[in-house]
């Protein structure tokens, strides 16, 4: 059965310290793992990541995948109250385009 | 980013009646729409997969009598849970897909269902 964990399900920082978040995964004919951040509704996309070692960046987060390891981590730099949110890991794999499989997030509350 | 719509954003219900959720892309066709559905602290589940002109696919588990899909254009796919239990309270949350292999889904803002 395919599935995605994600570490630590929730965690406490200051403004302006360094987080990591980590995504493992298991499933059949991997295709690419996406990050979505999701505030009070719904989920706003992050990266996507298809190849190992290769980093995206986007302000002060940035993602990289380990195919060996099936794993990635996605890191907040500098983070600000407004870096407060549910950060979501999903997988698409197998054999239909499109379907996503999510972990189960991370809670990350960011205070002043 | 391409805009996805729902509406309603939030609706209470009796137990017993049907409610219909409408997923629209807004400025792109869908060829491919998601329908989930997320637990309060929990992580979002997929239910079906809808493509416009046939029936859509469901999740294991989840039963495609009580929750009817509909994707009858490229711009619009509804969701319908029929005879709604307090458990079918939840919070809704379709997807769209532009094109087949590009892989960026565009979520929409979500519907908070509440079955009394």
């Amino acid at each position: 059965e395919d599935k995605v964990v994600q570490s630590p399900l929730s965690l406490v920082v200051h403004e302006g310290d360094t987080v990591t978040l980590n995504c493992s995964y298991e499933v059949t004919n991997f295709r690419s793992l996406l990050w979505y951040k999701q505030e009070k509704k719904a989920p706003t996309f992050l990266f996507m990541l298809t190849s190992s070692g290769i980093e995206k960046k986007s302000g002060r987060l940035s993602s990289i995948l380990d195919k060996k390891e099936l794993s990635s981590i996605l890191n907040i730099t500098a983070t600000q109250t407004g870096d407060s949110a549910i950060y979501l890991c999903a997988v698409e794999a197998g054999d239909s385009w499109g379907k996503l499989q999510f972990g189960a997030g991370t809670q990350v509350v960011v205070t002043p | 980013g391409a805009v996805v719509s729902q509406h309603p954003s939030r609706v209470i219900c009796k137990s017993g009646t049907s409610v219909k959720i409408e997923c629209r892309s807004l400025d792109f066709q869908a060829t491919t729409m998601f329908w989930y559905r997320q637990f309060p602290k929990k992580s979002l589940m997929l239910m079906a997969t809808s493509n416009e002109g046939s029936k859509a696919t469901y999740e294991q588990g989840v039963e495609k009598d009580k929750f009817l899909i509909n994707h009858a254009s490229l711009t619009l796919s509804t969701l319908t849970v029929t005879s709604a239990h307090p458990e079918d309270s939840s919070f809704y949350i379709c997807s769209a897909i532009q094109d087949r292999g590009t892989d960026t889904q565009y979520f929409g803002p979500g519907t908070r269902l509440t079955v009394l």
